[in-house]
């Protein structure tokens, strides 16, 4: 079974800074999406990137990229120049590509991002 | 715009009251998800429609049920709320091929709404 593992629970940044926020995942597959998605205090979850297993380059939405390293399992987030918009709790989340799975996701705990003025 | 709607955004019930959550949406999309998050956790799975297809997590109470009347709403029934229910429940849609073999491509990310807050009393 695939595991999602987000180690940071909370972190903070100053706003303009840069942080990056680390996500492990556990997976025999070799074929598979992961993502991140931003859930802002009492609003609703949005997508703020997406990666694709295949795909060697990393994708960049932005002020948000992703460094993904298939052969460490590792797919880390980099917010570049914080804004206080940025606060919000962080999952990383994985979907295998194989059949049957029907979108549904694999979460990790979260990472709740604070960001100082 | 298209969007995840549900209703109500915050619910009060009493303990052993049945407690309908609505969602809606105007995506078109065949999947409609229902998740549990609770403070401060990951969001928590406990069933899908993948059209008119149920499909229940092995590890859903069977105090929650749902229902899928047409491809743009889905119901969450709460039969019996506990103290233990109290959350918020997110309702979230996709858009996922057929799932037989090698048919299953894309990132088919989902869409949320906002989340009904049930409070227990």
């Amino acid at each position: 079974a695939q595991t999602v593992t987000q180690s940071q629970p909370e972190m903070s940044v100053q706003e303009a800074e840069t942080v990056t926020l680390s996500c492990t995942y556990d997976t025999s597959e070799s074929d598979y999406y992961l993502f991140w998605y931003k859930q802002p205090p009492s609003r609703q979850m949005i997508l703020v990137i997406r990666q694709e297993a295949y795909k060697q380059q990393n994708a960049t939405e932005n002020r948000f990229s992703v460094n993904f390293q298939k052969a460490a399992k590792s797919f880390s987030l980099k917010i570049s120049d914080s804004q206080l918009g940025d606060a919000a709790m962080y999952f990383c989340a994985y979907r295998t590509n194989y059949g049957g799975s029907q979108g549904n996701l694999i979460f990790g705990k979260g990472t709740k991002l604070s960001v100082k003025p | 715009d298209a969007m995840v709607i549900q209703n109500p955004r915050y619910q009060v019930t009493q303990f052993g009251k049945p407690v309908t959550l609505s969602c809606s949406q105007t995506l078109n999309h065949n999947v409609m998800y229902w998740y549990q998050q609770k403070s401060s956790q990951a969001p928590k799975l406990l069933f899908h429609y993948y059209d008119k297809d149920f499909n229940n997590e092995a590890d859903t109470p069977d105090n929650f049920q749902s229902r899928r009347p047409n491809t743009s709403f889905c119901f969450l029934d709460i039969r019996s709320p506990g103290l233990g229910d109290a959350a918020m429940y997110l309702c979230a849609t996709s858009r996922v091929g057929a799932h037989t073999s090698g048919s299953n491509k894309g990132p088919y990310e989902q869409y949320f709404g906002p989340g009904t807050r049930l409070t227990v009393t």
